[in-house]
């Protein structure tokens, strides 16, 4: 099964406009990790949200977590053409009922979202 | 602000090549990760390194993989020899150390590795 599947693929709106992605997961999480990645270039963390949580923000950057639906959205507000970059989701699945965690990381294939000027 | 750095960013070998990457870790992390991204694929697990030792490994972390941390700086993957479809890029990460892994994963810029 697949874990940390995005929707949609790909994106493309303008400069100015909110950008959502979804994530969807199989397996039980001890909290779910978004990244960002310039094309061809390193992952960089925007935002991580713990099972226990529900919401968090952080600049122009809004995720959601719905652990009983097992999906998270990340929501950019007024979005700017520097936005342009692929956008994965991440799980840090538990190992065991008492909350072990694996502390690897499953990645999604990602959103692709270019903003135009 | 601290960042996870790798050498080389690109390397080009031959197949049957051993090749080494290195990484340095954020100085106040004690966990360790390398994952790769074959090129259009979703990034991947290889191994998390804790304490001296692998903590947990997926399947592609073969024989022909190992880790070490030879000092208090370097944490390093090795690919004995290399093959074809190990061409991908590659990311070490670190996190700090909680009670677990359990925190954020700061990744490096990768290395990008062309099999020949």
């Amino acid at each position: 099964s697949q874990q940390g599947e995005e929707d949609p693929q790909a994106l493309s709106i303008q400069e100015g406009e909110n950008a959502t992605m979804n994530c969807s997961y199989k397996t039980s999480i001890n909290n779910l990790q978004w990244y960002r990645q310039n094309s061809g270039r390193g992952l960089v963390h925007l935002i991580l949200i713990r099972s226990n949580e529900r919401e968090k923000h952080s600049g122009r950057l809004r995720v959601t977590l719905d652990t009983s639906k097992k999906s998270s959205s990340l929501l950019i507000t007024a979005s700017r053409a520097a936005d342009t970059a692929s956008y994965f989701c991440a799980t840090d699945g538990l190992r065991d009922a008492g909350g072990t965690s694996y502390g690897k990381l499953t990645f999604g294939q990602g959103t692709i979202l270019t903003v135009h000027p | 602000e601290p960042e996870v750095t790798q050498t080389p960013s690109h390397q080009v070998t031959q197949m049957g090549q051993e090749v080494i990457l290195r990484c340095v870790p954020i100085s106040n992390h004690l966990y360790f990760y390398w994952y790769r991204q074959i090129l259009g694929q979703k990034v991947e697990f290889l191994v998390s390194f804790y304490n001296n030792e692998i903590s947990e490994k997926s399947e592609i972390f073969d024989d022909q993989f190992s880790v070490e941390r030879p000092d208090g700086s370097n944490f390093t993957l090795k690919i004995r020899s290399t093959k074809l479809e190990d061409s991908a890029m590659y990311f070490c990460a670190s996190s700090e150390f909680t009670g677990g892994p359990r925190e954020t994963q700061y990744f490096g810029p990768g290395t990008r590795l062309l099999v020949l």
